[in-house]
């Protein structure tokens, strides 16, 4: 089993939608959850942090589940410039050491058409 | 100011010679990462530096990769005897002591390997 999983899409969605993502991981001692968001040939940026409280920030919201080991992405109000891949990214805890690598899905890919 | 450079930004090399990766992190940054992704593939972490800490090589694909952190800014990625499989985007990312799972990335080396 992939240790981030994610559905690859594309999602075609119309300006103004609503539209979700899921993700979900294999290794239960991950303890830091991330989506970032890729645009096409560019590298990778940090969207936004995943709580396990959930956060909102703007139209975009991001939920944790620990139990279901399941992270997941909501966005309204869909725009244009939201066009691009959505990575699913967790964060593995090593020894007792600061600074880890991350663990990348492969990405969800999201058109917006007007 | 300036983000994280890498260079070259495009490297063409035949079957078996070595090639040389350069990443220039934000400057301040004490956590250096090397990942790769290869077409249609997620983001594959290959080792990351974290101060003057042993780096964590786990995610080399084989010995034929190495890199080093010189003074604990610049870092050179090395692949020796390159194969085909090799070719790929490396993206080299930094983070600051304050939030080392925000990780910044650069515009990647396309490497490929005739």
């Amino acid at each position: 089993r992939k240790e981030v999983e994610q559905d690859p899409g594309p999602f075609n969605v119309p300006e103004g939608a609503t539209v979700a993502f899921n993700c979900t991981y294999s290794n239960s001692a991950s303890q830091s959850f991330f989506w970032y968001r890729q645009d096409c040939r560019k590298e990778p940026k940090l969207l936004m942090s995943v709580y396990s409280s959930g956060n909102e920030d703007g139209r975009f919201t991001a939920q944790l589940n620990r139990a279901s080991q399941y992270i997941s992405l909501l966005i309204r109000d869909s725009k244009l410039s939201d066009s691009a891949t959505y990575l699913c990214v967790v964060n593995l805890q090593r020894d007792n050491q600061a600074g880890t690598a991350l663990i990348f899905g492969k990405g969800t890919t999201l058109s917006v058409s007007s | 100011g300036a983000g994280v450079s890498q260079s070259p930004s495009n490297k063409v090399t035949e079957k078996g010679k070595d090639v040389e990766l350069r990443c220039d992190p934000i400057s301040g940054h004490t956590a250096l990462y090397w990942y790769r992704q290869s077409l249609g593939q997620g983001l594959e972490f290959l080792i990351y530096f974290q101060g003057n800490s042993a780096p964590d090589k786990s995610g080399l694909p084989s010995d034929r990769f190495s890199a080093e952190r010189t003074g604990g800014s610049v870092s050179t990625l090395t692949i020796q005897r390159t194969q085909q499989e090799d070719s790929a985007v490396y993206l080299c990312a930094s983070s600051s002591i304050s939030n080392l799972y925000e990780q910044y990335f650069g515009p990647g080396t396309r490497l490929t390997v005739t």
